[in-house]
């Protein structure tokens, strides 16, 4: 049973280009939320994806944007890069919306210099 | 704004010892409540959640957590750690009805052998 992955395992990338962070749900799963976690700090939601559609979005700019396929995989894409988005990605799946339980990936960890 | 308070940072005990970690929401409706662990190396894991029922709930490896309503919090104890147990542990909240989990930011636990 293959848990949640994702890809890249770490990225440096400068200021203003573009990064797309990759994510394929638990088997048997349908939703994946995205997260930022800072260094010394909790994971912080981002969004969430259930059929291809983002149904709730965290306190963050227009600059993340994602996408969900129909595989149930998904990407995180950041654009104009700040030296702020530096941090650990975490993608997390779950079986419908709501508060089920969600299962995590390992990260990405993304590094903007 | 909804926020989760985990009132120590940095906790050093030596195996044997019995542990508690506070846990504190600001949220005055119904809510889920969860524990995660993450081991060094390693990613996020469930150890306990409390969805309804009865407010004392038992996650794995001995770790058990008290939801008490009135006091707002969800404390995690355990009566006697180990060396392996080590790790950083987040308390999490999820809102009833809502996609979103708000983690605090989180406890790194050191084990002394």
């Amino acid at each position: 049973d293959a848990g949640v992955t994702q890809s890249p395992t770490h990225l440096i990338k400068t200021r203003g280009q573009q990064v797309t962070l990759r994510c394929s749900p638990k088997s048997g799963h349908d939703t994946v939320s995205w997260y930022q976690q800072a260094l010394g700090q909790g994971p912080q939601f981002i969004f969430q994806y259930y059929e291809e559609e983002e149904r709730q979005r965290g306190n963050f700019p227009d600059r993340f944007s994602g996408h969900q396929f129909p595989n149930y995989s998904s990407e995180l894409n950041v654009n104009a890069l700040l030296l702020g988005d530096s941090a650990l990605y975490l993608c997390a799946s779950s079986l419908g919306t709501g508060y089920y339980e969600q299962y995590f990936g390992p990260g990405t960890r993304l590094t903007v210099t | 704004a909804q926020s989760v308070s985990q009132h120590n940072h940095h906790v050093i005990l030596s195996e044997a010892a019995s542990l508690e970690l506070g846990c504190n929401y600001s949220y005055g409706g119904t809510v889920n409540l969860f524990w995660y662990v993450q081991y060094p190396g390693q990613h996020l894991q469930l150890l306990l959640k409390y969805f309804s029922g009865d407010p004392l709930v038992k996650g794995i490896k001995g770790f058990e957590a008290e939801f008490i309503k009135s006091k707002f919090s969800f404390n995690l104890r355990k009566p006697s750690v180990q060396w392996s147990d080590t790790a950083e542990y987040f308390c999490a909240v999820n809102p009833s009805g809502d996609d979103k989990i708000i983690f605090g930011k989180g406890t790194r636990l050191h084990i002394l052998p």
